[in-house]
């Protein structure tokens, strides 16, 4: 069975510094997609970014990025320039060519002013 | 475009009465999926409709559980006599469902409800 790992439960950042949250998975696939999604106090899910596996570069949104490491089983989020706004939940995502999107337990992100 | 729409947003019983969710996708989107998120994990699939049918159920979905998307449009939740282990938010999702694995789905923000 996949699973997905957040280890850090919270993080905190201080605004416009950078931070890096961690995300490791277990699967015997090959060909999978992984994301990252941001829940705010409005609890509405947001997606941040998605790495497909059958890609080497790493994806990036903005001040959003990844460091995709397929051997590790290890998929990175790391926020530049931090705002305050990016303050929420952030779960960590795998999902192979079925329909059940597997998340982590979450990294709560505080970022101080 | 109003984005997922979820009804009610918070709802509170009795242990052993029968609730039922609303969800109103996304105009369009033709996929929509039904999660549970307890306090401190991250959201658990429970089950998806392509347009009216329902092709996965995950088997945290017991069968006090059931969903319905009749026309292909919104969707309901129901959860007959309910428990205090059913307290958690549950999140409704929506998608176009032309790229499934790496879809982007458009979340609401859930009902939370709370068994007493």
């Amino acid at each position: 069975a996949q699973t997905v790992t957040q280890s850090q439960p919270e993080m905190s950042v201080q605004e416009a510094e950078t931070v890096t949250l961690s995300c490791t998975y277990d699967t015997s696939e090959s060909d999978y997609y992984l994301f990252w999604y941001k829940q705010p106090p409005s609890r509405q899910m947001i997606l941040v970014i998605r790495q497909e596996a059958y890609k080497q570069q790493n994806a990036t949104e903005n001040r959003f990025s990844v460091n995709f490491q397929k051997a590790a089983k290890s998929f990175s989020l790391k926020i530049s320039d931090s705002q305050l706004g990016d303050a929420a939940m952030y779960f960590c995502a795998y999902r192979r060519n079925n329909n059940d999107m597997r998340f982590g337990a979450g990294t709560r992100l505080t970022v101080k002013p | 475009d109003t984005g997922v729409s979820q009804n009610p947003r918070h709802k509170i019983t009795k242990r052993g009465q029968n609730v039922t969710f609303r969800c109103d996708p996304i105009s369009e989107h033709n996929r929509l999926y039904w999660y549970r998120q307890t306090l401190g994990q991250g959201p658990e699939f429970l089950t998806y409709f392509q347009n009216e049918a329902q092709l996965e159920k995950s088997r945290l979905l017991s069968d006090r559980f059931s969903a319905e998307r009749p026309k292909g449009s919104f969707s309901t939740l129901e959860i007959q006599r309910t428990e205090q282990g059913d307290s958690a938010m549950y999140l409704c999702a929506s998608s176009h469902g032309q790229a499934p694995a790496n879809e982007k789905l458009f979340f609401g923000s859930g009902t939370q409800l709370s068994v007493l």
